[in-house]
């Protein structure tokens, strides 16, 4: 079945550092991948998603690319700010089949947890 | 729009109460969910129906039941809690367009504790 791996938390950064969660998957076929956030006291909003091999994703400064070959889809932010502190999951849609939906059955990662200090 | 409405946000129940999470949409999405989250666990589907009068299982149904009588409204039900059910219950509609990969919209979450 699908499955969805993410490095493990917290993590906590200072202000404007440079941010990587890791994240890879094990599907067959090309799912489709996606970063939600949760905010404290929150349910989750999409942040990027990535439908096909070598896209890029990008919202809010956030990035990822989807990487068949080595089945990840890494999320990176160049200057982080206290505002980013949240949990960030990591998540999987698929894969589809010809003419087919998943109907936005989600597999999630565990999620990890961002704490960024002034 | 309020988009994705749970209620309510705290309950606590003791072992063999039942009770029923209210889940209410305004974005005319075909597609719901049930999804609950525990520490370390991330979010895993229980329920889900692609629309009025359709509903199946998702990765962890039992102790669940769940109706879709219109398209607005998809209540989860507990028949009889257990303390294994204490988490945080989120529902999430969506498009049913997009061969699925129309982003869910999430509601604020149920913390609900069974004693």
């Amino acid at each position: 079945g699908n499955s969805v791996t993410q490095m493990e938390g917290p993590v906590t950064l200072s202000e404007e550092a440079f941010l990587t969660i890791n994240c890879t998957y094990t599907a067959t076929g090309y799912p489709s991948l996606f970063w939600y956030v949760q905010y404290p006291g929150e349910g989750l909003q999409l942040l990027l998603k990535a439908t096909k091999a070598d896209d890029k994703g990008s919202n809010k400064g956030f990035e990822a690319t989807y990487r068949k070959e080595t089945t990840s889809f890494h999320l990176e932010k160049g200057s982080v700010q206290v505002s980013d502190s949240a949990v960030y999951f990591c998540a999987l849609i698929g894969p589809h089949n010809a003419g087919g939906t998943s109907y936005g059955k989600l597999t999630f990662g565990q999620g990890t947890i961002l704490t960024v200090h002034p | 729009n309020a988009g994705v409405t749970q209620t309510p946000k705290f309950q606590v129940l003791k072992t063999g109460q039942s009770m029923t999470l209210q889940c209410a949409q305004d974005m005319n999405h075909e597609y719901m969910s049930w999804y609950r989250q525990d520490p370390g666990m991330g979010l895993r589907l229980i329920h889900y129906s692609v629309g009025a009068g359709i509903t199946d299982q998702g990765e962890v149904p039992n102790g669940y039941n769940v109706s879709r009588s219109t398209t607005e409204d998809f209540p989860l039900r507990l028949l009889s809690a257990a303390p294994s059910q204490t988490s945080v219950y989120f529902c999430a509609s969506s498009y049913s367009g997009d061969r699925g990969n129309s982003p869910l919209h999430f509601g604020n979450g149920t913390r609900l504790t069974v004693t």
